[in-house]
């Protein structure tokens, strides 16, 4: 079965400097999506950038930056230049595609960031 | 364009009553999926309605149900709350289809039972 692992339950990072957040999946398919979605304190989950496995490039999203490692399932997320705003709950999701042709999303149990200023 | 819209936002029931959440998709959606958050369990995955016909459906008891309506705003019954169902709840929609579906997270509905 697929599983998501966010080994981190909670990090802190001053402002302005870079963090990383990290996730591995385990799946036996060649064919995927992973995301990442931030929650903040109000609670709206909001998508912050997404991989697809067959793309070798990295995604980036202004400061947001994942490193994907395809071989090693893992798939962490770089936030650069971290602002207040920032501070929210982290969650890695994988994609799969079922045996009927939809899709499933897996979430990982979340990363909790805060900012310093 | 208008994100997800769940209503309520947050909900006080006692034990044994019922609930009804709802929840409107991005417009141009078809699927609607639902989520309960705690957190010890994170997120879990209830089901998936794609044009009104549930699709996907996760390990939760018959309490919960759902329905999605032609329009594709859906709705989510859960019977004979128990104390165990205070969670926030998430609706997420999407195309459906496609390799870049992704799914598009509502506010989500706080509920309570006392």
């Amino acid at each position: 079965a697929q599983t998501v692992t966010q080994s981190q339950p909670e990090m802190s990072v001053q402002e302005a400097e870079t963090v990383t957040l990290s996730c591995t999946y385990d799946t036996s398919e060649s064919d995927y999506y992973l995301f990442w979605y931030k929650q903040p304190p109000s609670r709206q989950m909001i998508l912050v950038i997404r991989q697809e496995a067959y793309k070798q490039q990295n995604a980036t999203e202004n400061r947001f930056s994942v490193n994907f490692q395809k071989a090693a399932k893992s798939f962490s997320l770089k936030i650069s230049d971290s602002q207040l705003g920032d501070a929210a709950m982290y969650f890695c999701a994988y994609r799969r595609q079922t045996t009927s042709g939809t899709y499933k999303y897996i979430f990982g149990t979340g990363t909790r960031l805060k900012v310093l200023a | 364009k208008a994100g997800v819209t769940q209503t309520p936002r947050y909900l006080i029931k006692t034990r044994g009553q019922q609930v009804t959440l709802s929840c409107s998709p991005i417009s141009g959606h078809r699927s609607v999926s639902w989520y309960q958050q705690t957190p010890g369990q994170g997120l879990q995955f209830l089901f998936e309605y794609f044009s009104e016909t549930q699709r996907n459906k996760g390990n939760f008891p018959g309490r919960f149900s759902g329905r999605q309506f032609s329009n594709s705003r859906s709705e989510m019954n859960v019977s004979t709350l128990e104390l165990g169902d205070s969670a926030l709840y998430l609706c997420a929609s999407s195309h459906g289809v496609g390799r870049s579906e992704t799914q598009y997270f509502g506010p989500g509905t706080r509920l309570l039972v006392l």
